[in-house]
């Protein structure tokens, strides 16, 4: 069964210095790995996608993910916050076939002046 | 392109009542999703549809809850008898193909009082 596991529940972070959320992942298989962000009180929107083409994946808003089979990790990384960064994160993967997704716990990031 | 669409946004509930949420897909979009998200936690996966089948139901809650997305109109995720425990975010996702991106609506928030 595939699961995700979000290593911190809240992230705090000075504006203009790098950003790193934690995602590891369990798979059968080789999985569909994403991360979708969630504004206080909105929807989800899709960050980046990783689907075995490349490792390294580049998304909106500056933010990468690079997919590691050795380690069972999909991180999300950006170089710089910016205030409007804060928000929480998941960080999510595909139950293949069915593609239902089955999301982690999310982490909240802050952001401070 | 219009998005995903959801409404209401916002339904507040008596116990007992029953509780309709709409969800509009993407234009060309023939499968849905519905996930549900609880304060504090991460999107569940609920039920995931095609025009008039239901092909995945398995997190659904097996009494009260139902869904169905007619051949002609939106998806409807029906809650009868409400209680306080159900409210929630639920939240509509929609894609071309069970691998393909799934794009989300803005979410109804059911507050059951």
């Amino acid at each position: 069964a595939q699961s995700v596991t979000q290593l911190d529940s809240h992230v705090s972070v000075s504006e203009g210095t790098p950003v790193l959320l934690r995602c590891n992942y369990s798979s059968s298989y080789s999985p569909s790995l994403f991360w979708y962000v969630q504004h206080p009180n909105k929807g989800l929107q899709l960050l980046l996608k990783y689907t075995s083409a490349a490792t390294l994946v580049k998304g909106i808003n500056g933010f990468e993910a690079e997919f590691k089979k050795s380690e069972t990790s999909f991180h999300l990384t950006k170089p710089s916050a910016h205030m409007s960064d804060a928000a929480e994160y998941f960080c999510v993967v595909s139950d293949g076939l069915r593609g239902n997704l089955i999301f982690g716990k999310g982490t909240k990031l802050s952001v401070k002046p | 392109n219009a998005g995903v669409m959801q409404n209401p946004r916002h339904l507040v509930r008596r116990r007992g009542q029953e509780a309709r949420l709409r969800c509009s897909p993407m234009k060309g979009h023939s499968h849905v999703y519905w996930y549900r998200q609880l304060p504090e936690e991460g999107l569940k996966f609920m039920v995931y549809l095609q025009k008039e089948n239901i092909i995945d139901e398995s997190g659904m809650p097996k009494e009260r809850f139902s869904a169905e997305f007619p051949k002609e109109g939106p998806s409807i995720l029906r809650i009868q008898q409400v209680v306080r425990g159900d409210s929630a975010a639920y939240f509509c996702a929609s894609s071309t193909h069970p691998t393909d991106t799934q794009y989300f609506g803005p979410g109804t928030r059911l507050t059951v009082l």
